[in-house]
C-alpha cells in the first residue's frame, strides 16, 4: 500500500510569488490534514477534510491560503502570495474514515526568501 | 487553550539504556494522545495511540502510559538502540467532529553505541 504522498518535496520562491502544494492521501481514506511546522515550533493544524468537504479550517492562518480537495482524492494548498514567514514544512496526513491513527506524508519545505 | 509541552528537548543516552519521554497537556479534556517518531527529513510514523479510557499501550519495546487527569503522558524505550534515535512527538486529539492534532515540540534522542 503506498503512503501519503507531497509534492514537490522542496520548494524555493520569492515573496509575492504564489505555490501551489500538492498531497495525495492513501487511497481510500476520506479524512485528509494538512499541517505545517514553522522554525523553532510545534507542528500546527491548519484544516481537515472529509472527502470533498472542509470539516475544520480553524488553523489557517488567513486568506492567503487556500485548500481544495476536489473529488475528494487529491488536495492542494495554494499560498498567494508568499510571504517569509510562510516559509516551514507542510506536512500531509490521511486517515480511513472512523479510524484515529493519522499517516504523515514526507512533507514540503518551503523557503519564501 | 490546549497546550502541549515535552521534556526534555533534547536527551542522549548509552545503547542499551531503558529511557522515559514525557508530554504534559494543560486541558484534560481530550479524545486521545498519539505518539509519533520523526527521523530527519521524513514524515511522522505513528508508533502508539491511546484513547482516552485506556491506560497504556504497548508495541514491542515501547510502552505509553495516559494520566489523563493529572494531564501527563510518558513513552517508555526498553533497551534502547542506536536505530531509536529520532525526534518523538506527542499531540493530543480534543475530539468532536475535527480530527485536529495538537502537538508538542518533541524530544530529540540520540541513543549512542
Amino acid at each position: 500500500e503506498a503512503g501519503v504522498t507531497q509534492f514537490p518535496s522542496h520548494s524555493v520562491i520569492e515573496k509575492g510569488q504564489t505555490v501551489t502544494l500538492r498531497c495525495d492521501p492513501i487511497s481510500g481514506h476520506d479524512n485528509l490534514y494538512w499541517y505545517r511546522r514553522v522554525m523553532g515550533k510545534e507542528i500546527k493544524f491548519l484544516l481537515h477534510f472529509v472527502k470533498e468537504s472542509k470539516q475544520d479550517e480553524s488553523g489557517m492562518p488567513n486568506n492567503r491560503f487556500l485548500a481544495e480537495r476536489t473529488g475528494g482524492t487529491y488536495s492542494t494548498l495554494k499560498v498567494q502570495p508568499a510571504e517569509l514567514e510562510d516559509s516551514g514544512v507542510y506536512f500531509c496526513a490521511s486517515s480511513p474514515r472512523g479510524r484515529e491513527t493519522q499517516y504523515f506524508g514526507p512533507g514540503t519545505r518551503l523557503l519564501v526568501l | 487553550k490546549q497546550e502541549v509541552t515535552q521534556i526534555p528537548a533534547a536527551l542522549s543516552v548509552p545503547e542499551g539504556e531503558n529511557l522515559v519521554l514525557n508530554c504534559s497537556f494543560t486541558d484534560s479534556a481530550i479524545y486521545n494522545l498519539q505518539w509519533f517518531r520523526q527521523d530527519p527529513g521524513k514524515g511522522l510514523t505513528s508508533l502508539l495511540l491511546i484513547q482516552s479510557s485506556q491506560r497504556e499501550q504497548t508495541s514491542g519495546r515501547l510502552n505509553a502510559s495516559l494520566d489523563k487527569s493529572s494531564g501527563r503522558s510518558t513513552l517508555y524505550i526498553a533497551a534502547s538502540q542506536p536505530g531509536d534515535s529520532a525526534t518523538y512527538l506527542c499531540a493530543v486529539r480534543r475530539g468532536g467532529n475535527t480530527g485536529k492534532l495538537i502537538f508538542g515540540q518533541g524530544t530529540t534522542l540520540q541513543v549512542k553505541p
